[in-house]
């Protein structure tokens, strides 16, 4: 089976700090690992994703995840938070395997306020 | 750019109604998902489809049926709807292997009174 946790609901930052948001999984083989993000009233829209390779991943918006086996987590992070990063974020992963399931789990969500 | 669009945003339907929402995208992806959101509960797969015709179950698939015709068009129904069915719908899709991402709609938020 495969899951994905987000300890945190909620993360509150000030504008131009470094932003965390956590993100721990389980599955039985390799991970494929995705973040998404959701503006109010929004669909959901892909940021970045690890597949293999570099465990540092880069996405959109200045975001960044680091991929860390042995503490089976993948934390989003941004050096710098803007008022505009306000929105909720989600963590979602898959086993890379042919058995199992072949769609995605996504976590409950860590909602992300940077005030100004 | 991928569009994945929903046939309502929002929905007001009475319990015991059967209740259809569509889900149409434009990229020839073939694999497609119906999510439904809740506070707290984050994304909870209902259906998904790797193929026309093909459907598999996901978390939660009690009350609902699915229906895939065409590659582009994923339907979601709910026989009956019920009360604790109230909550937003997501549609996505994907193209073939699972290491792509997917590309989702704007939701759809339905209320069963």
């Amino acid at each position: 089976a495969q899951s994905v946790a987000q300890p945190e609901d909620q993360v509150n930052v000030a504008e131009g700090n470094p932003l965390t948001v956590k993100c721990t999984y389980s599955v039985s083989g390799n991970p494929y690992l995705f973040w998404y993000v959701q503006y109010p009233n929004r669909g959901l829209q892909f940021l970045l994703k690890y597949i293999t390779g570099d465990n540092l991943v880069k996405g959109s918006y200045g975001f960044e995840a680091e991929f860390n086996k042995s503490q089976t987590s993948f934390h989003l992070k941004k050096p710098s938070a803007l008022v505009s990063d306000s929105a909720l974020y989600f963590c979602a992963v898959r086993d890379s395997g042919n058995t199992g399931r072949r769609a995605l789990t996504f976590g409950s969500g860590t909602r992300l306020q940077v005030q100004p | 750019d991928v569009k994945v669009t929903q046939s309502s945003r929002y929905l007001v339907k009475r319990t015991g109604e059967k209740v259809f929402l569509e889900c149409v995208q434009d990229m020839d992806h073939e694999n497609m998902f119906w999510y439904r959101q809740d506070p707290g509960l984050g994304l909870r797969l209902i259906y998904f489809s790797y193929d026309v015709k093909m459907k598999e179950k996901g978390d939660i698939p009690e009350g609902y049926s699915v229906s895939r015709e065409k590659k582009e068009r994923f339907s979601l129904i709910l026989e009956s709807a019920s009360t604790n069915q109230t909550s937003m719908y997501l549609c996505a899709s994907s193209p073939g292997p699972s290491y792509n991402e997917q590309f989702f709609g704007p939701g759809t938020r339905l209320t069963v009174l």
